[in-house]
């Protein structure tokens, strides 16, 4: 089976601190991704990458930065966590190179910024 | 970019009832559509996909048809069953790479009663 972990399951943070969430998965899959789940607006994603040390906008990156720099593992930072960044943060990944490859998903990491 | 509908955004049925959930979807080049099931406390998993070439594809009590020209897709679950409640969300995508593409309704919740 696959298996994507994520480091932290709960996180508090105090606004202004910077946050550090870390996702491995183990299958040697090329993409990996992060997406934010609030209530009501699903999915969206917020970095992807295809490829070591490659790193994409997906449509709401402001406020974070990622980093890939082995193949294994993918690290969503919040340079500055603000309140409104209160969320369920899900990392995924998938073999093949284009939308059509399965997402297999961690089990989330719910940070409270206060 | 792609923009992803879904309708209903809560869905209640009796057991044994069939379920219906509705997308559509605004890229004409859009040409997978995956739906994913996230249970309560779960992860999201894929339960079926589409892909632009077929019109409709099936898998035991799950099926899913797809209306290119109307650009809208849908899934059908019959004879649910409790085991069926859950958060589904639709996608619609094309490509990988930096250019990678895939955006995800809001999510229905369907709630199956016994």
């Amino acid at each position: 089976d696959v298996k994507v972990t994520q480091s932290s399951r709960y996180l508090v943070k105090r606004t202004g601190e910077k946050v550090f969430l870390e996702c491995v998965q183990d299958m040697d899959h090329e993409n990996m991704f992060w997406y934010r789940q609030d209530p009501g607006l699903g999915l969206r994603l917020i970095y992807f990458s295809y490829d070591v040390k490659m790193k994409e906008k997906g449509d709401i990156p402001e406020g974070y930065s990622v980093s890939r720099e082995k193949k294994e593992r993918f690290s969503l930072i919040l340079e500055s966590a603000s309140t409104n960044q209160t969320s369920m943060y899900l990392c995924a990944s998938s073999l093949l190179g284009g939308v059509t490859g399965e997402l297999f998903f961690g089990e989330g990491s719910r940070l409270t910024v206060l | 970019g792609e923009n992803v509908e879904q309708h209903p955004s809560t869905l209640s049925v009796q057991e044994g009832d069939s379920a219906v959930i509705k997308c559509t979807y605004s890229d004409s080049a859009s040409n997978y559509f995956p739906w994913y099931k996230q249970e309560l406390g779960k992860r999201p998993q894929l339960i079926i996909d589409i892909r632009s070439n077929v019109g409709e594809k099936k898998d035991q009590r799950i099926a899913v048809t797809l209306n290119k020209t109307a650009k809208h897709f849908s899934l059908h679950i019959t004879e649910t069953q409790p085991e069926d409640s859950a958060v589904y969300f639709c996608a619609g995508g094309v490509g990988g790479g930096s250019n990678y593409k895939l955006t995800f309704g809001k999510g229905t919740l369907l709630t199956v009663n016994p």
